[in-house]
């Protein structure tokens, strides 16, 4: 079935640095693709979604691009603050179906 | 957007007992699902919940254990039985519009 794989971490970064968290999917059709954040001690939400393949989501200075032909879907931001540590899900569904989710990973930024 | 709501937001249980979670969606919604996270860990799915018909439970999830109700559009609970520390978890709603999933802020279990 449809899966997510996820860079598991965990990250720790200086403010200010260059965050990537890879994700890779595997899907038999063509799924819409999500970045959620789970700050501590709160719920769920989410960061940002590409719906098909080329489209980029962005949101909070936060940007993934969905990539068909290496079925990825990296995290990335140009320079992070202390506020953005908390744990990133990479998400997919079909659409049909439930959410699928990656392993989490645990970011960690250090003033 | 849906919004929506779970009661209680946390418990401490005892073994043996059980727990019954409400989920509460400010509009109608046909795909509900219940996850269940770990302490540390990633989301998995327990059950699939549509109004009018019966739940559908992922692999290792069974309906004696986590009994659904889903009487209407808006609402669904899951129950928690017999617990044993192993159930110590957060258990979120989550619902499916319009290609979007939402989810409650969840319920954190502990059970002693």
């Amino acid at each position: 079935g449809d899966s997510v794989t996820q860079m598991e971490g965990p990250v720790t970064l200086s403010e200010e640095a260059f965050l990537t968290i890879n994700c890779t999917y595997t899907a038999t059709g063509y799924p819409s693709l999500f970045w959620y954040v789970q700050y501590p001690g709160e719920g769920l939400q989410l960061l940002l979604k590409a719906t098909k393949a080329d489209d980029k989501g962005s949101n909070k200075g936060f940007e993934a691009t969905y990539r068909k032909e290496t079925t990825s879907f990296h995290l990335e931001k140009g320079s992070v603050q202390v506020s953005d540590s908390a744990v990133y899900f990479c998400a997919l569904t079909d659409n049909n179906n439930d959410m699928r989710f990656g392993a989490g990973t645990r970011l960690t930024v250090k003033p | 957007s849906a919004v929506i709501s779970q009661k209680p937001s946390r418990d401490i249980c005892q073994r043996g007992t059980s727990l019954t979670i409400q989920c509460q969606v400010d509009s109608q919604v046909t795909m509900m699902f219940w996850y269940r996270q770990q302490p540390g860990q990633s989301l998995t799915l327990i059950a699939t919940a549509n109004q009018g018909s019966e739940a559908t439970y992922e692999s290792g999830f069974v309906i004696d254990k986590f009994p659904i109700s889903r009487p209407n559009l808006t609402f669904s609970t899951l129950t928690v039985s017999n617990m044993s520390p192993e159930d110590s978890s957060i258990y979120l709603c989550s619902v499916k519009q319009s290609y979007e999933q939402y989810f409650g802020p969840g319920t954190r279990l502990t059970v002693t």
